[in-house]
């Protein structure tokens, strides 16, 4: 089965930008993703669909500073212009044909300064 | 605006049950799978249990297989999660999310604790 590795942690100051990183397991180069996001005392939003080469489809109302890039195993997630409520976890999910082909990776908590 | 609302939590004794619902409005539920997804305190996001639109195809992690048992009543937009058995690992916040591959729509949670 497909596993998702992310970083536990990652930090960056207001007003810049940083790249969130999601690693798929060898022999996984063409699964498509997803990104989410889970801001303190909130449940998760959808922020993106994001396919192999790069290409991603938002939810609505994810603001233009979200944007997503493939590179073989890699899908990472953007963050421009960082406002303090980008300060949340983010993970990475992937599916398959079966119900339960669910896969979540352990998530990033991005720290904003 | 798309809602989904989860309810039934609480705190019970281990072994004990607990059966959660979750209502959604602002999109066609029935043309979604639905899962639960659980979140211990200061854990990761754990998939949980997925039911297709039809109820035709279910699917459960192993650790909460022949305890737990999922279902949905497409004419009232409701998903459910009989939980029994509960054991202290069970103990996290648990989300109602719908899917069509990526999870596209969330609950707020509700949360879910077992211990003596």
């Amino acid at each position: 089965q497909v596993v998702l590795t992310q970083p536990p942690s990652a930090s960056a100051s207001l007003g810049a930008s940083v790249k969130l990183t999601c690693t798929l397991s060898s022999g996984h180069s063409d699964y498509a993703i997803a990104w989410h996001q889970r801001q303190p005392e909130k449940g998760p939003r959808y922020l993106m669909k994001l396919t192999f080469d790069g290409s991603h489809t938002k939810g609505d109302g994810i603001p233009d500073r979200f944007s997503g890039s493939s590179s073989g195993t890699e899908r990472y997630l953007t963050i421009s212009s960082l406002l303090s409520e980008d300060e949340a976890d983010y993970y990475c999910q992937t599916w398959g044909t079966g119900i339960q082909d669910v896969v979540f990776g352990g998530g990033t908590k991005l720290t904003v300064l | 605006e798309v809602q989904l609302v989860e309810s039934g939590g609480g705190s019970v004794q281990p072994g004990r049950s607990l059966r959660l619902s979750c209502v959604a409005s602002g999109f066609s539920f029935d043309e979604y799978a639905m899962h639960w997804v659980r979140q211990a305190p200061g854990k990761g996001l754990e998939w949980v249990s997925g039911i297709s639109w039809s109820s035709e195809n279910i699917g459960y992690a192993d650790s909460v297989k022949g305890r737990f048992t999922i279902s949905r009543d497409n004419a009232k937009n409701s998903l459910y999660l009989q939980m029994n058995s509960l054991r202290a690992e069970d103990t996290a916040r648990y989300y109602c999310a719908a899917s069509s591959g990526p999870f596209h729509y969330w609950g707020q949670g509700t949360l879910v604790t077992a211990s003596s």
